[in-house]
């Protein structure tokens, strides 16, 4: 049981080229959360998906797209990279939402470091 | 709208020292949920504690103990007899009933020394 897996682990881009972060899970978790760390901010919610086929946007969704073909994996986008996403990307997936009474927490991957340049 | 508000931005302290680290909420809900997550050195994020706004008794585990006080908006955490392998980022975070997503504080950073 790998639990939630990111891929990759660290990455440099220059400006304006484009990439995909990939996130895994195997807990067969409906909902799935992508955030960006950056000093003094804490975490920051850019888009999350409460099942396949779905996605919303977060607290900070401009620059980014997403994707959730699979209930197991959610993509997340930059088509074209600046200086100002560079950032540690996390995802995390859970069972049920924060509020529900069966939710329990979510779980984290191990992070992406992203530099652009 | 939600907010978390940490505002110990780092805290240093000697081992077996006891710790508190401060977590003030902002919601306009009545019901809403708080979480603790602790961040270490190597950068994962690990659950610690769930609470519910309905729940206002003190949690304790081991060490570790919360108190949530409606009253004044606060979830705060405190170690006692601190140890070298707390040295961590302590997250706060709140989710208000029927929100998807959580809201986190800007974490605090708390650094143990021997």
């Amino acid at each position: 049981n790998a639990g939630v897996t990111q891929t990759p682990k660290f990455r440099v881009l220059k400006t304006g080229q484009s990439m995909t972060l990939l996130c895994a899970q195997d807990m067969n978790h409906e909902y799935m959360y992508w955030y960006r760390q950056d000093p003094g901010m804490g975490l920051r919610l850019i888009h999350y998906s409460v099942g396949e086929g779905t996605t919303a946007k977060g607290e900070v969704p401009d620059g980014y797209n997403v994707s959730r073909l699979k209930k197991q994996n959610f993509l997340l986008g930059l088509e074209s990279a600046a200086p100002s996403q560079t950032s540690v990307y996390f995802c995390a997936s859970s069972l049920s939402f924060p509020s529900d009474p069966l939710y329990n927490e979510q779980f984290f991957g191990p992070g992406t470091r992203l530099t652009v340049l | 709208a939600q907010k978390v508000t940490q505002a110990q931005t780092e805290i240093s302290v000697v081992e077996k020292e006891d710790v508190t680290l401060d977590c003030v909420y902002e919601t306009r809900d009545t019901t809403y949920y708080l979480f603790w997550y602790k961040q270490p050195p190597s950068g994962e994020l690990v659950f610690l504690i769930r609470r519910n706004s309905f729940d206002e008794q003190n949690e304790i585990s081991g060490r570790y103990s919360w108190n949530f006080q409606k009253s004044t908006s606060s979830f705060n955490f405190t170690i006692t007899a601190s140890q070298v392998v707390d040295s961590a980022v302590y997250f706060c975070a709140l989710s208000e009933a029927g929100f998807q997503k959580l809201v986190f504080g800007t974490g605090t950073r708390l650094l143990v020394s021997p």
